[in-house]
């Protein structure tokens, strides 16, 4: 079972716009830790921010803003006012305890272009 | 400047024909991994390392192997690729586990391999 899932493989806007990507996983565990990544056109991934699984409190940095809803298991990624430079593939992505396993699972990536 | 180093950034090889991936960090992390990244499919762990002399399958290890002989380095190599080891790899290093030996910090990732298998 896919234990990230982006469901929106692509999403394109015009500049400006408010975009939001939905990122819903799947764990057992109850000490878990939910990542976004930007992987821009050059290729490298970036990490945007960590959320653990007992801090449901929203985050804004800037432009970006996240929502972590436990209840439907949920760590949806906003961007406002949304610019050219945002254009990039995102990543959310899952670290749990399960089996000794330490790795981070990864969704299959949502490619966000911000048309001018 | 702390980073992952990967080389080489590109690379066309042949069915067969041995080669190997480097990766260093500069950061004195312990944990290091290996993803590989295809479309559709996100990035997938192939190998890592929670320290020296100490590494462990991911989910598509098949095909590969790694070794940790030093803190800084964790090579990546394909002993005999085959086309669909074509794909973008990336390492990546981390500082710490949580105490329940989930990931916890953030993975640091090198600026990735692009292979290509004919």
């Amino acid at each position: 079972a896919q234990k990230v899932t982006q469901a929106q493989t692509e999403i394109s806007v015009v500049e400006k716009e408010d975009v939001t990507l939905d990122c819903v996983y799947e764990t057992r565990d109850t000490t878990y830790y939910l990542f976004w990544y930007k992987q821009p056109p050059s290729g490298e991934l970036v990490f945007l921010i960590r959320r653990n699984s007992f801090d449901e409190q929203n985050e804004i940095s800037g432009r970006y803003s996240w929502n972590f809803q436990k209840s439907t298991s949920s760590f949806n990624f906003t961007i406002t006012a949304s610019q050219v430079v945002d254009s990039a593939v995102y990543f959310c992505a899952l670290s749990e305890a399960t089996q000794g396993a330490q790795k981070l699972v990864f969704g299959q990536g949502t490619r966000l272009t911000i048309n001018p | 400047e702390a980073q992952v180093t990967q080389n080489p950034r590109y690379l066309i090889t042949v069915t067969g024909k041995k080669l190997t991936v480097t990766c260093s960090q500069n950061m004195n992390h312990e944990y290091m991994s290996w993803y590989r990244q295809d479309p559709g499919l996100g990035l997938r762990q192939i190998y890592y390392s929670m320290n020296v002399e100490v590494t462990d399958k991911g989910d598509v290890p098949e095909g590969y192997k790694v070794s940790r002989k030093e803190k800084r380095n964790f090579p990546l190599i394909l002993e005999s690729p085959s086309p669909n080891q074509t794909s973008l790899y990336f390492c990546a290093s981390s500082l710490s586990l949580s105490r329940q030996g989930a990931l916890f910090s953030p993975l640091h990732f090198g600026n990735g391999t692009r292979l290509t298998v004919t």
